[in-house]
């Protein structure tokens, strides 16, 4: 059973829209890591983090420690966010290993 | 400041062939990591290291070797190549310890190497 779950697998949004994607996580997961990787592309790590909130440009990303969730928001969104969007739980354990969500995949419409 | 750089981006070997993929990062990272990226299967871990000389097994470790030899250099090698390794190869490279808050810990991730074993 996969430690990290993400919801949904899919998602399509018109221009503009304000876009949720949801990540959740069991114990032993000390951090959480979000990823985007677009089509054909490499892997940029957007965010990580271990409580609260973080900002940057039109996304923002949440966790809620005790609920054992995190959302990653896309505000405004523009077609160049297409992307799939990942999120990983970092364990507690020696070597931080990551244990992945399956994945979002997002498509703007202009 | 390159980040994390992995050597060669595209490779086609047959099978019972061998082969080294090299991820060097310049970051004086501490934890590296090999995963592969196959089609509905997400990142899953070959192996990583959490220092120079130290190495351990990931979730797919068979069929895969890895050396650390260098802080700077995580090579990945597979001694006879098969059909199942064809696969999009990610290295990744932390730093360990600070505070989250600080931009410690964060991942970064090579540009990802494409290898077809035929």
């Amino acid at each position: 059973k996969n430690e990290v779950e993400q919801s949904p697998q899919n998602l399509t949004a018109q221009e503009g829209e304000f876009i949720t994607i949801n990540c959740s996580y069991s114990v032993g997961i000390s951090a959480l890591h979000w990823l985007q990787q677009h089509p054909g592309g490499g892997i940029v790590s957007l965010f990580m983090l271990s409580s609260g909130k973080k900002k940057h440009g039109r996304l923002i990303a949440t966790i809620n420690i005790q609920e054992k969730h995190s959302s990653l928001h896309i505000t405004a969104s523009h077609p160049r966010d297409s992307a799939v969007y990942i999120c990983a739980g970092a364990g507690v354990a020696a070597g931080n290993k990551l244990t992945f969500g399956g994945g979002t995949r997002v498509l703007v419409k202009p | 400041n390159a980040g994390v750089t992995q050597t060669p981006k595209f490779r086609v070997l047959k099978t019972g062939q061998s082969m080294t993929l090299l991820c060097a990062q310049d970051m004086n990272h501490e934890y590296m990591y090999w995963y592969r990226q196959d089609p509905g299967m997400g990142l899953r871990l070959i192996h990583y290291s959490v220092g120079e000389g130290t190495t351990a097994k990931g979730e797919v470790p068979d069929g895969y070797n890895v050396s650390r030899l260098k802080k700077q250099n995580f090579l990945l090698g597979l001694e006879s190549a098969a059909p199942s390794q064809t696969s999009v190869y990610f290295c990744a490279s932390r730093s360990w310890g600070g505070k989250v808050s600080s931009g410690a810990n964060v991942l970064t991730f090579g540009a990802g190497s494409r290898l077809t074993v035929l």
